[in-house]
Parts: C-alpha cells; structure tokens; sequence
C-alpha cells in the first residue's frame, strides 16, 4: 500500500523562479495538509483541503504562495515568485477522515527546497 | 488548544523502556493528546492518541493521568530505530481545530547500545 507521495524529493532554484510541489494522498484520505519545516519555524502547517476543497489557509506566509487540489489523487503547492527565505522541507499529509480520525496524519517524505 | 511542555532531550538504553513524558495543564475536556515522532530526514508519524484511558498498540503505551494534565508515552523496548524526535500534541477532535496539528519543539529520544 503505497503512502503518501510527493516529488521531486528535492529542488534547488533562484531566486524569482517558480515552484511546484506536487503530492499525491494514500487512496480513500480525503483531507489532506501541507506543512513546512525550517529549524527556526519548527513544522508549521500551511493549509488543508477536504473532499478537495480549501479549509484553511491561514499558515500560507504570503500571496506568493497557493495550493491547489483538482481531484482527490493530486495537490500542488506553488510559490512564485520564490525567495531564499521559503527555503525549507514541505511535507504534506493526508488522512481518512474528520472529527478522531482526521488527526491522524500520514506524511509524505517531504521536498527539500533551496532558493539560491 | 492546550499547550504542551516536554524536555527537550531524552536518553535511553537499547532494550530498555523509554517514557517520554508530556505536561498539558491547561487541557479541556474535549481535547486528545496525540504523539507523533520524526526520525531524522523523514515525515512526523503517528504513534497513539488518548482521550482520558490509557492506550495501547503496537508501537506503544499511553498513560494519560486521572486528573489529564500530564501524558507519559512509553515504548516498551527502545531500539536505535526509535532515535527520533518526539511531539506530543493536544488537539480537539473537530470543529475549527481539526487537523491542525500545532508541532512544538519536542523531546529528542537518543536511544544508545
């Protein structure tokens, strides 16, 4: 049973460029959370989809960066323009349902970003 | 939701029990304690969650106090591969909390031979 998918596992661009992290949830989740990790910011959830629609931005730093979830097997986290500071590891989660179970999170392997 | 405090570090003998204690005082009624752990380079994972009885599964034990202000998680038999950082978490079931995992700093568990 394949966990939570996410690529690439790294990316290094400049700064200015655009970028697009993709994740694909265990089959039959239905919420699924974006997350990032620096060492100074510790795990800081960004935002969450249920039944693929938006919950909760209100992690998201800024408009550079948005989240998308057209169907129920695939979200992508953009940033664009990015900068050295959005340098970190995002994870993203899913889980099978609300209420208990909902926190019950399996995360992905996570990308490592650098921004140059 | 209810803070937690933890130590940040953590030793423990290979083969041993590690109880990796966990202080939540200001815990509601309606809130669990959840725990999660990281190993270096990788996702959180889940572990166990608690509302008030004690818990138990294959990776290890909750003992959640009677008054619910404090946690202990344990695993049982420490092994290197439990070297890891671990999260107690507390987080209501629903409503607007929902999935809102809030990761503090958590107890760095150093399991050595």
């Amino acid at each position: 049973d394949a966990g939570v998918i996410q690529s690439p596992r790294h990316e290094v661009t400049e700064m200015g460029q655009e970028v697009t992290l993709r994740c694909k949830p265990i089959s039959g989740h239905n919420s699924l959370f974006w997350y990032r990790q620096t060492m100074m910011r510790g795990l800081e959830l960004l935002i969450y989809f249920n039944n693929n629609v938006p919950i909760d931005d209100s992690g998201m730093p800024e408009d550079r960066f948005s989240a998308k979830m057209p169907n129920a097997s695939f979200s992508t986290l953009k940033i664009q323009p990015s900068e050295p500071r959005d340098s970190a590891v995002y994870f993203c989660a899913s889980s099978r349902a609300s209420g208990i179970r909902g926190n019950e999170q399996f995360f992905g392997p996570g990308t490592r970003l650098t921004v140059l | 939701d209810a803070k937690t405090t933890q130590p940040p570090s953590m030793d423990c003998a290979e083969g041993r029990a590690a109880n990796l204690p966990c202080n939540h005082s200001t815990i509601s009624g309606n809130e669990y304690v959840y725990w999660y752990r990281q190993i270096h380079s990788q996702g959180p994972q889940y572990i166990i969650h608690g509302l008030k009885n004690n818990e138990t599964n294959e990776m290890a034990s909750l003992i959640i106090t009677e008054d619910r202000k404090s946690s202990t998680l344990i695993l049982p038999h420490a092994t290197l591969r439990d070297t890891a950082v671990y999260y107690c978490i507390v987080i209501r079931a629903g409503g607007t909390s929902y999935g809102k995992l809030t990761f503090g700093q958590g107890t760095i568990l150093t399991v050595h031979p």
